[in-house]
């Protein structure tokens, strides 16, 4: 069974400051990890996802996140927030294998920024 | 744009009413999901379509069915609605990875359904 824990349910960052949101997964074959953003009564957003490709991975909105396999991480990073990056974010984990069909998300982290 | 469509936004159904939540899609994707999420929780699978084959998650309780009368339509069926089941409902589609790469999933915008 394959699962993600993010450490720290509440962030908080000044405006510009950097970003950092932290996720552990568990898998016993090599995952696929996606990290998702959720505004206020959304559905869920794509941010990026690593599929055994490069393990430093761009996304949408100036987020990146490096793949660490000794470390068994996925760590979501931003150089400088803006008002507009406070949501939650949700990192999630998929078995590679059958095209990676089922995600299971981990428990959220709530990001706030302050001015 | 292609995109996945949960009608209604906001639902609200008395205790014990059955209560059918809709989700289309225009992705032509092959795998539509349902998940529940509640308040400050992680969203939670409920059951997913591969194609035709549904696919229930063993823990999801038996008030919960689902139906995909085609491709493009999923639905959620609560039977009987308990307090408990007020919760954001999000529909997913996701096409499946080939040569070993997924895509991740298109979600709605949920349907956010209060039980009175």
């Amino acid at each position: 069974a394959q699962s993600v824990t993010q450490l720290g349910s509440h962030v908080s960052v000044s405006e510009g400051a950097l970003v950092l949101l932290r996720c552990n997964y568990s898998s016993s074959v090599p995952p696929y990890l996606f990290w998702y953003v959720q505004y206020p009564n959304q559905g869920l957003q794509l941010l990026l996802k690593y599929t055994s490709a490069a393990t430093l991975v761009k996304g949408i909105n100036g987020f990146e996140a490096e793949f660490k396999k000794s470390e068994t991480s996925f760590h979501l990073t931003k150089p400088s927030a803006h008002m507009s990056d406070a949501a939650e974010y949700f990192c999630a984990v998929s078995d590679p294998r059958g095209g990676g069909n089922k995600l299971t998300f981990g428990t959220g982290t709530q990001l706030k920024v302050e001015l | 744009d292609a995109m996945v469509i949960q009608n209604p936004r906001y639902q609200v159904t008395q205790f014990g009413k059955p209560v059918t939540l809709s989700c289309s899609q225009t992705l032509n994707h092959n795998v539509m999901y349902w998940y529940q999420q509640k308040s400050s929780q992680a969203p939670k699978l409920l059951f997913h379509y591969y194609d035709k084959d549904f696919n229930n998650e063993a823990d999801t309780p038996d008030n919960f069915q689902s139906r995909r009368p085609n491709t493009s339509f999923c639905f959620l069926d609560i039977r009987s609605p308990g307090l408990g089941d007020a919760a954001m409902y999000l529909c997913a589609t996701s096409r499946p990875g080939r040569q070993g790469r997924s895509d991740g999933y298109t979600f709605g915008s949920g349907t956010r359904l209060t039980v009175v």
